[in-house]
């Protein structure tokens, strides 16, 4: 069966310093790839996805980037983090038409 | 680009009573799903509809994919404490990625 993991759960990061969150795909190939943000625990809000390794779409202009280094594997980063990076992240992949999402990482920038 | 209302934004109800959330969409979806979404955690898909007219039961949750093929309804019967959290409708049009409704925020008085 296919499982997702991102990590890690929970993060503090100091304003400006740069960000890493991973996520991995277990148990299929060539699966979509998505990060999404949530705030205030309402709303999902795309940031990237991708359909293919180095392919990476981006849905909002914004402080992050994504990378796709390897076919089960989805990167979110950033080179200087800012106040209103705070949220809840998650992952999700899919293959046609239902979205399976990871556990989250909760984010806060101080 | 495709937007989702959902409503109600929330809803406080008493154990035992049945609910109703729906939503309606500005353009044709071809996948109507359903994610339940507790804290801390990623979303969970309870229900997907792929026939306009569908109607799919998930134990006491029930779900229609409309006529239409731009809305659809969530109901869950006989509510019990654990039901509480955040319900995402989400549909597939002729975008590749899943738009998601804004939330409702089901809480559960005993």
């Amino acid at each position: 069966s296919q499982t997702i993991h991102q990590w890690p759960a929970t993060l503090v990061q100091p304003v400006g310093s740069p960000l890493s969150l991973e996520c991995t795909v277990e148990g299929t190939s060539n699966p979509n790839l998505y990060w999404y943000r949530q705030a205030a625990g309402r709303g999902l809000q795309l940031l990237f996805y991708s359909v293919g390794i180095g392919q990476i779409s981006s849905e909002v202009p914004q402080n992050l980037s994504a990378s796709r280094p390897q076919d089960r594997q989805f990167i979110l980063s950033s080179k200087k983090l800012l106040l209103s990076d705070s949220g809840f992240y998650l992952c999700a992949w899919s293959l046609d038409t239902e979205a399976f999402f990871g556990q989250g990482t909760r984010l806060t920038v101080v | 680009g495709q937007q989702l209302n959902q409503s109600p934004q929330s809803m406080f109800i008493q154990e035992g009573e049945d609910v109703s959330m729906n939503c309606t969409s500005s353009s044709i979806f071809n996948t109507w799903l359903w994610y339940k979404q507790e804290p801390g955690e990623g979303p969970v898909l309870l229900i997907a509809l792929y026939k306009a007219g569908e109607l799919t039961s998930n134990g006491r949750l029930t779900a229609q994919f409309g006529i239409t093929r731009k809305d659809s309804f969530l109901n869950i019967s006989a509510s019990i404490p654990s039901d509480v959290g955040i319900y995402f409708c989400a549909g597939r049009g002729s975008a590749r990625q899943l738009t998601f409704g804004s939330g409702t925020q089901l809480t559960v008085l005993p």
